[in-house]
C-alpha cells in the first residue's frame, strides 16, 4: 500500500511566523502535490512537483513556497503566516512517468489542520 | 461556472439503503474520473478510479460514467453507517496530473 505521511495533524502557529509544513512518501512516486481544502471551495492546488527540485505553481500558490531536495520529501513553506491561510493542507503523491503525464491515480496523506492566530 | 460540480448536502439515508452520489463536469476532454472518501478529519481515500465512460464495480460500489451528458455517479448499495463520510469526485485529462475536484457531497448512513 502507498502510504503518505504528513508530519504534523493540527498545527498553531501566530502571524508572521514561518511555517513548515513536511510531506514523505514511500512508493518512489516521481510526482507530489500539496493541496488546501476549504469549506465550499474543495481541494485547490498550491504547488505540485514532477521531480527532485523540480516544481510548477498550482492554482493558488501566492503565499507559499515548496522545497523538494528529495524525491520521497516534499515541504510547503509559508514564509510569512497569514490568518486566511488557516486551512486543511493535503499533501498527494502519484507515480509520474518522466514529468507531466500520469495515468496513475493521486494518494493523500492525512492532512494538516493549520489554524493561524 | 466551475468545471466540476458536485451537491454539497448533507445526504442522510438510512442504513441499507442505495446511495446515488453525482457529479456535473462542462469540459468535454476529461477522460479520468475518480471517486474519493474522506472521512472527518482525515485525507481522502480513493474508492474507485475510471477511464472513459461505463461502469466499473467493487463490491458494494458502482461508478458510472456517461460522457454524453457529463455526468458521473457513484452508487453505494446496502449502505454502512461506517459510509458516513464525504464523497469527492475528481476528473482529469488525459496525459495530465492535474486534477480538477468537486466540492464534495456529505452522507450520513443512519442506523
Amino acid at each position: 500500500d502507498v502510504k503518505v505521511t504528513q508530519s504534523s495533524r493540527y498545527l498553531v502557529k501566530r502571524t508572521g511566523e514561518k511555517v513548515f509544513l513536511e510531506c514523505v512518501q514511500d512508493m518512489d512516486h516521481e510526482n507530489m502535490f500539496w493541496y488546501r481544502q476549504d469549506p465550499g471551495l474543495g481541494l485547490r492546488l498550491i504547488y505540485f512537483s514532477y521531480d527532485v527540485k523540480m516544481k510548477e505553481k498550482g492554482d493558488i500558490p501566492e503565499g507559499y513556497s515548496v522545497s523538494r531536495e528529495k524525491k520521497e520529501r516534499f515541504s510547503l513553506i509559508l514564509e510569512s503566516a497569514s490568518t486566511n491561510q488557516t486551512s486543511m493542507y493535503l499533501c498527494a503523491s502519484q507515480e509520474g512517468a518522466g514529468g507531466y503525464t500520469s495515468t496513475d491515480t493521486q494518494y493523500f496523506g492525512p492532512g494538516t489542520r493549520l489554524t493561524v492566530l | 461556472q466551475k468545471e466540476v460540480e458536485q451537491d454539497p448536502g448533507p445526504l442522510s439515508v438510512p442504513e441499507g439503503a442505495i446511495v446515488s452520489l453525482n457529479c456535473t463536469y462542462s469540459n468535454s476532454a476529461f477522460q479520468y474520473f475518480m471517486w474519493y472518501r474522506q472521512y472527518s478529519r482525515k485525507g481522502p481515500e480513493l474508492l474507485m478510479y475510471t477511464y472513459s465512460s461505463g461502469n466499473k464495480e467493487d463490491g458494494r460500489f458502482t461508478a458510472q460514467v456517461d460522457k454524453s451528458s457529463k455526468y458521473i455517479s457513484l452508487f453505494i448499495r446496502d449502505s454502512q453507517p461506517s459510509d458516513s463520510a464525504t464523497y469527492l469526485c475528481a476528473v482529469s485529462t488525459s496525459g495530465t496530473y492535474k486534477y480538477i475536484f468537486g466540492t464534495g457531497t456529505r452522507l450520513k448512513v443512519l442506523a
